[in-house]
């Protein structure tokens, strides 16, 4: 099984639907990001968490909002999507800043 | 605002050759991280670099991290196909806390 596990793995959506992704882990990492994918652009940090009450704004959380329901699970809602937040999602773990970011598969997410 | 900016963005080569991918940053930071993406797949770690002069190896490839010039360098020796891939750099530290990716570099090696 992959230790971060993202779910759905596609989806396609209409502008102004809610939205909400899902990101588990089996790492026992406290720090989880969420990440968004664009071509040509490199990924740019949307939220990340460092503990259950410790969430904090990355480079481009406008649109969205994250829930960290337990040191294992890390969610990341669109609350009304929009066509320009079509993109590839990616959560990731680590366990500290001196370690690498274990990415999942991420999420493909268009937005019609 | 901490800002990657990695050359080439393109590179195709042929098997064999020798490159490197360079990895410039804006401000002070004190690790770096390389990673590969596959098309269609998620990004495997590939170098973590903690500190000025840290060079790791691997395979063909070798990372190393100058924190004074603010530059990383990967260095592929003896391309071969399998190599072909997105290689990102990505320096710690920003506005937030964790990375700040570079646009990478798409590597497509040639027979």
């Amino acid at each position: 099984d992959a230790d971060v596990t993202q779910t759905p793995r596609n989806r396609i959506t209409k502008t102004g639907k809610r939205i909400m992704l899902e990101c588990s882990q089996t790492k026992g990492h406290d720090r989880m990001y969420w990440y968004r994918q664009d071509p040509g652009l490199g990924l740019r940090l949307i939220y990340y968490s460092f503990d259950v009450k410790d969430i904090n704004k990355g480079e481009i959380s406008d649109g969205y909002s994250v829930s960290r329901q337990a040191q294992a699970k890390f969610s990341l809602s669109l609350e009304s999507a929009i066509p320009n937040q079509t993109a590839l999602y990616f959560c990731a773990t680590s366990g500290s800043s001196n370690q690498p970011q274990h990415f999942g598969d991420g999420t493909r997410l268009s937005i019609l | 605002e901490l800002k990657v900016e990695q050359n080439p963005l393109f590179l195709s080569m042929q098997e064999g050759k020798n490159y490197t991918i360079y990895c410039n940053y804006s401000t002070t930071s004190d690790r770096l991280y390389w990673y590969r993406q596959d098309p269609g797949k998620s990004l495997e770690s590939l170098f973590v670099l903690l500190s000025n002069g840290a060079v790791k190896q691997e395979g063909r490839l070798m990372a190393s991290l100058d924190t004074k010039a603010r530059l990383s360098t990967l260095h592929i020796t003896a391309a071969v196909h399998d190599l072909s891939a997105t290689y990102f750099c990505a320096p710690y530290g920003g506005r937030a806390d964790g990375l700040t990716f570079g646009k990478g570099t798409h590597l497509i090696i040639q027979p």
